[in-house]
């Protein structure tokens, strides 16, 4: 099925240090979801997006959906060792009642501490 | 309930048995949705129910699997015949709008 092109496929940082990690799609979206998940559970939303050029932030999270609406970023600064886990990012195509979510494959992150 | 329940949390099987995950979907989440996550991989969508439409049954791998949601609530996914290549995590959600919230999921593991 369809996906979105999400990268870096995984990092190994520092703690302290700032990541950033982006998806791309072919597509145009109208929502963009990003997702963390730890080990032994299921992902759970960080952020969400609903406006072309709509930057948000949560915490040390800060996300945006691109001008184009074919693209996301998600930004963590001054990571920590909690901040491990896998990253996945998510967009909705759709008009109507249809919500079924297109999938990135995940950043999975490692921190140092 | 306050969250996604999902049960059992692990499950081990011969090869050749059905098996039957089931999830409790959030009260009043009209939308439930069953994903497969193999070990390191992302998430595969298998099948997606809204309320009392006809279920998007577009992402189920083989007529092995099926799955059912009973009075717009709680859903079971049935694998019939386990094969070795269906061990992953199963992970169920439900929607009200755009977001999802997952349960932990079932650990299948097919011996």
């Amino acid at each position: 099925g369809q996906q979105l092109n999400q990268s870096p496929q995984s990092m190994f940082i520092q703690e302290g240090e700032d990541v950033s990690m982006n998806c791309t799609s072919s597509s145009i979206f109208n929502t963009w979801l990003w997702y963390k998940q730890e080990p032994g559970e299921g992902p759970v939303l960080l952020i969400a997006l609903y406006k072309a050029g709509e930057l948000t932030s949560n915490g040390r999270l800060t996300a945006q959906f691109g001008i184009t609406r074919k693209d996301s970023f998600l930004n963590i600064s001054a990571s920590i060792p909690s901040d491990v886990g896998i990253y996945f990012c998510a967009g909705m195509d759709n008009a109507g009642n249809n919500r079924k979510l297109i999938w990135g494959l995940g950043t999975s992150l490692a921190v140092n501490p | 309930g306050a969250g996604v329940s999902q049960s059992p949390s692990n499950k081990v099987t011969e090869k050749g048995k059905d098996v039957e995950l089931r999830c409790d979907p959030i009260s009043g989440h009209t939308a439930l949705y069953w994903y497969r996550q193999r070990l390191g991989q992302g998430l595969e969508f298998l099948i997606y129910f809204q309320g009392n439409s006809a279920p998007d049954k577009s992402g189920l791998p083989s007529d092995r699997f099926s799955a059912e949601r009973t009075g717009g609530s709680v859903s079971t996914l049935t694998i019939q015949r386990t094969q070795q290549e269906d061990s992953a995590v199963y992970l169920c959600a439900s929607s009200r709008s755009w977001s999802y919230t997952f349960g932990s999921g079932t650990r299948l593991t097919v011996v």
